[in-house]
């Protein structure tokens, strides 16, 4: 099981590009979580997926942000344009859907720096 | 508003010395706590979890502590060893099945 994959692991991007994160879940898993890290607010939640239907982006911080889960093994959040303060490092995490949080497996990120 | 706060950023401890991590959380309708660890360029990793209907579970070096009526709860390391340096995230859900909600993390410092 080679884990959650999340692509790129860096982005750098000038400001007002647009800019498109990868999530591969877990197989197997319903539901898939999109966190970004920030000093300031820690781990924040975006959105997240059961089922590939999303249940909850009150998280997403404006209308540049939007995500998408086409099938089960694919996720994407895009951010469009992108700005200075998109800077972060997002994670994508899977959990079976009757597991609690002890069940989330997160990838390893991806360090987005908009310029 | 931050329902779950960790309100140090940072804590450094001699090794074989306990670390106290400390987190406190506001929305009373949590019922179930999680630490995750976090190493640099890595996702967070589980860690420990106890549920309302306990005070305490320990496992191994690792001891989380739930104050229901002070809304707060802790992570005891004892003995703490260099290889637990690590931010630690604090996270807390309605119901063992559901999303979390996370803290901001502390940054452990454990000093040979």
């Amino acid at each position: 099981d080679a884990g959650v994959i999340q692509s790129p692991r860096h982005e750098v991007t000038e400001m007002g590009q647009e800019v498109t994160l990868r999530c591969k879940p877990i197989s197997g898993h319903n539901s898939l979580f999109w966190y970004r890290q920030t000093m300031m607010r820690g781990l924040e939640l975006l959105i997240y997926f059961n089922n590939n239907v999303p249940i909850d982006d009150s998280g997403m911080p404006e209308d540049r942000f939007s995500a998408k889960m086409p099938n089960a093994s694919f996720s994407t959040l895009k951010i469009q344009p992108s700005e200075p303060r998109d800077s972060a490092v997002y994670f994508c995490a899977s959990s079976p859907r009757d597991r609690g949080g002890d069940g989330y497996t997160f990838g390893s990120g991806t360090r987005l720096t908009v310029v | 508003d931050q329902q779950v706060k960790q309100n140090s950023p940072s804590l450094s401890v001699q090794e074989g010395r306990i670390s106290i991590l400390n987190c406190d959380y506001t929305n009373s309708m949590f019922d179930y706590f999680l630490w995750y660890k976090k190493y640099p360029a890595e996702g967070p990793t589980f860690l420990i979890s106890i549920s309302s209907i306990k005070d305490k579970n320990e496992d191994g070096r690792f001891t989380v502590f739930l104050n229901k009526s002070a809304k707060h709860l802790s992570l005891h390391i004892v003995p703490s060893q260099p290889g637990d340096s690590a931010v630690y995230f604090c996270a807390a859900s309605v119901g063992a099945g559901n999303m979390l909600t996370f803290g901001g993390g502390t940054r452990l410092m454990v000093k040979p």
